[in-house]
């Protein structure tokens, strides 16, 4: 009964590969985010998307790239890896119009770019 | 864009005592919500309490209550009777009325000691 799934949880790959990360919520929400969170906790959104249509798109380099299929999934697709790509990535969700939009969080997926 | 101060980068409780966590915020709104959130070693990030603006009284949850003070823009959490498994790092967080984006603080590292 997990309200925001990550997958993967650990992402350990080589610079210059290709990666994605997949998030599904079941909370029936309308909205889904992208943060990264770095070495020193700092949370900073990257993308938020409302009905699968993107409404934030932080200053990001366009190696990343979100695709929302549905409005239960947001995936992350990160292109040719760097080493400062390495952080905890969290997805989120929340309704809009209701309890002031509180965001719900994935478990994370921690990634290692050597 | 609206900001989110935590000046506490660490703060220590024993066990049982009761400790505030501080934040203040800069915004020219007066319609908003506001977040504490707390994330444990096992990264999760779990909503804590909210509160929204526009309400005089202060949220509580249980242990957990906040002090709101809209014209200071200081919105700091009470954690009474402190437990080990309070230990963690506390987000707190502003939405807008209007938007959908988070704006978080730094975060402050709460040590419970037996």
């Amino acid at each position: 009964d997990t309200a925001v799934s990550q997958t993967p949880k650990y992402l350990v790959t080589q610079m210059g590969n290709d990666k994605s990360i997949k998030c599904e919520q079941n909370l029936g929400h309308d909205t889904m985010y992208w943060y990264k969170q770095d070495s020193k906790k700092f949370l900073k959104i990257m993308f938020s998307y409302n009905n699968k249509e993107l409404i934030i798109n932080e200053t990001v380099p366009n190696r990343f790239s979100p695709k929302s299929p549905d409005k239960a999934h947001l995936n992350l697709h990160i292109n040719s890896l760097e080493l400062g790509d390495s952080a905890v990535y969290f997805c989120a969700s929340s309704q809009y119009g209701l309890a002031g939009e509180t965001q719900y969080f994935g478990p994370g997926t921690r990634l290692l770019v050597l | 864009a609206q900001t989110v101060t935590q000046s506490q980068p660490e703060m220590s409780v024993q066990e049982a005592e009761t400790v505030t966590l501080s934040c203040t915020y800069d915004t020219s709104e007066s319609d908003y919500y506001l977040f504490w959130y707390k994330q444990p070693p096992s990264r999760q990030m779990i909503l804590v309490i909210r509160q929204e603006a526009y309400k005089q009284q202060n949220a509580t949850e249980n242990r957990f209550s906040v002090n709101f003070q809209k014209a200071a823009k200081s919105f700091s959490l009470k954690i009474s009777d402190s437990q080990l498994g309070d230990a963690a790092m506390y987000f707190c967080a502003y939405r807008s009325n209007t938007g959908n984006q988070f704006y978080f603080g730094t975060g402050t590292s709460l040590t419970v000691i037996p």
